[in-house]
């Protein structure tokens, strides 16, 4: 069964910093592309940041490009992402997402974690 | 792509159609392959989303038959032949042709 299990999400000041984890299991995680969605609190989802199978390509939501950076360790099946000069506006369960596989740069999502929330606030 | 879905709110009876539509701002069809980039996923309230339907009309696995897809171009429509009570969900589209973006969402109540 596939899971991903994220962790890190909290209370953090307005210009602080975050790093989020993802936890994955019962699939192979070198084979996937991955990315992190968001949702702030009764709004839509919002793509966030991808990173490629290599590690090598990754893309963000421009309203977060400079701020946050997303990697990965193939070795702990984990993926990450640093949030840095949070905003307000970052306030969100932020979801560590699975691509279908296969999947070239773009794609949708087949698994989704549970999420974990970042309220941005002083 | 800017992806506007409409209605944004839905209430309906158990067993009747509910139809929601999405359009994109531009075409997320190629003509090459004769494929639409574009994925509907259903939410349920404390529950992340799941996806329901991609390339725009193909079923993901365990998800009913009375779910289907349709359109290409601009235009597509996510159909709910007999609404039950366990499809009370957000229902949200989502456009893979260049980069990511989702619809806003259409709330579907009873």
């Amino acid at each position: 069964e596939v899971q991903l299990v994220e962790s890190g999400g909290g209370l953090v000041q307005p210009g602080g910093s975050l790093r989020l984890s993802c936890a994955a299991s019962g699939f192979t995680f070198i084979n996937y592309n991955m990315n992190w969605v968001r949702q702030a609190p009764g709004k839509g989802l919002e793509w966030v940041s991808y990173i490629g199978r290599s590690g090598t390509a990754a893309s963000y939501a421009d309203s977060v490009k400079g701020r946050f950076n997303i990697s990965r360790d193939d070795a702990k099946n984990s993926l990450y992402l640093q949030m840095n000069s949070l905003r307000d506006e970052d306030t969100a369960v932020y979801y560590c997402t699975r691509d279908k596989a296969d999947c070239g740069g773009d794609c949708y999502v087949d698994s989704w974690g549970q999420g974990t929330l970042v309220i941005v606030s002083s | 792509i800017v992806m506007t879905q409409s209605p944004d709110s839905l209430a309906l009876f158990l067993g009747e159609r509910a139809t929601i539509n999405c359009k994109s701002s531009r075409s997320i069809s190629y003509t090459s392959n004769d494929m639409n980039y574009l994925a509907w996923y259903q939410q349920k309230p404390g529950h992340p989303p799941k996806l329901l339907l991609y390339w725009s009309s193909i079923r993901d696995s365990g998800v009913p038959d009375r779910f289907s897809g349709s359109g290409s171009g601009t235009d597509f429509n996510l159909t709910i032949s007999s609404l039950q009570a366990e499809d009370v969900a957000v229902y949200y589209c989502q456009q893979y042709y260049t980069g990511r973006t989702f619809g806003q969402g259409t709330r579907v109540e009873l």
